[in-house]
């Protein structure tokens, strides 16, 4: 199983919908990041949560919501979505208590926005 | 806004060795410059990091000029399994908050 599990992989929702985004991970890393791509850009941060209780907003939140239900699960939603969200998504852990490891990252989820 | 720059896209024959170039010359000095890699939509994979030292792993080489304004990673004999997006990213290291700022990398292909 790999380390970081992105679910769906894939998904085509409609204008206004809500939808959730679910990231799971067996690393035992506190540290969770929520990330954007579009096509032909690098990755844009847009939540992180450095353990249960602490949630902080990344460059790019606004139309998005998070939740950090344990340890191992970092959720992103969608409360309406739009069609300028559509991008592929990727879910990173870290932990940075161990000195200057690197981000672990899921395989992506692809949202598309009709 | 990302702290590096880099290329947009760079080719390699296969077997030879590939130097990707970076320049961060606003670097400071608790910073590390990390190296990710993309390969076609995947989620990135962590190559390598350094400080100041020059550093090796099973994947690649990383050279830092002596004033951390620059570095180089290298791939010592590319494959066709190579081609993707390189990123170059300084951030502080351990226990820091910062986080990964991605910008758009480099393109590399390698040629057959």
């Amino acid at each position: 199983d790999a380390d970081v599990t992105q679910t769906p992989r894939n998904r085509i929702t409609k204008t206004g919908k809500r939808i959730m985004l679910e990231c799971s991970q067996t690393k035992g890393h506190d540290r969770m990041y929520w990330y954007r791509q579009d096509p032909g850009l690098g990755l844009r941060l847009i939540y992180y949560s450095f353990d249960v209780k602490d949630i902080n907003k990344g460059e790019i939140s606004d139309g998005y919501s998070v939740s950090r239900q344990a340890q191992a699960k970092f959720s992103l939603s969608l409360e309406s979505a739009i069609p300028n969200q559509t991008a592929l998504y990727f879910c990173a852990t870290s932990d940075d208590r161990v000195a200057n490891y690197g981000y672990t990252f899921g395989s992506g989820t692809r949202l598309t926005v009709v | 806004d990302a702290k590096t720059t880099q290329p947009p896209s760079m080719d390699c024959a296969e077997g030879r060795a590939a130097n990707l170039p970076c320049n961060h010359s606003t670097i400071s000095g608790n910073e590390y410059v990390y190296w990710y890699r993309q390969i076609h939509s995947q989620g990135p994979q962590y190559i390598i990091h350094g400080l100041k030292n020059n550093e090796t792993n099973e994947m690649a080489s990383l050279i830092i000029t002596e004033d951390r304004k620059s570095s180089t990673l290298i791939l010592p004999h590319a494959t066709l399994r190579d081609t993707a997006v390189y990123y170059c990213i300084v951030r502080v290291g351990g226990g820091a908050t910062n986080k990964l700022i991605f910008g758009t990398g480099t393109l590399l292909a390698v040629q057959p």
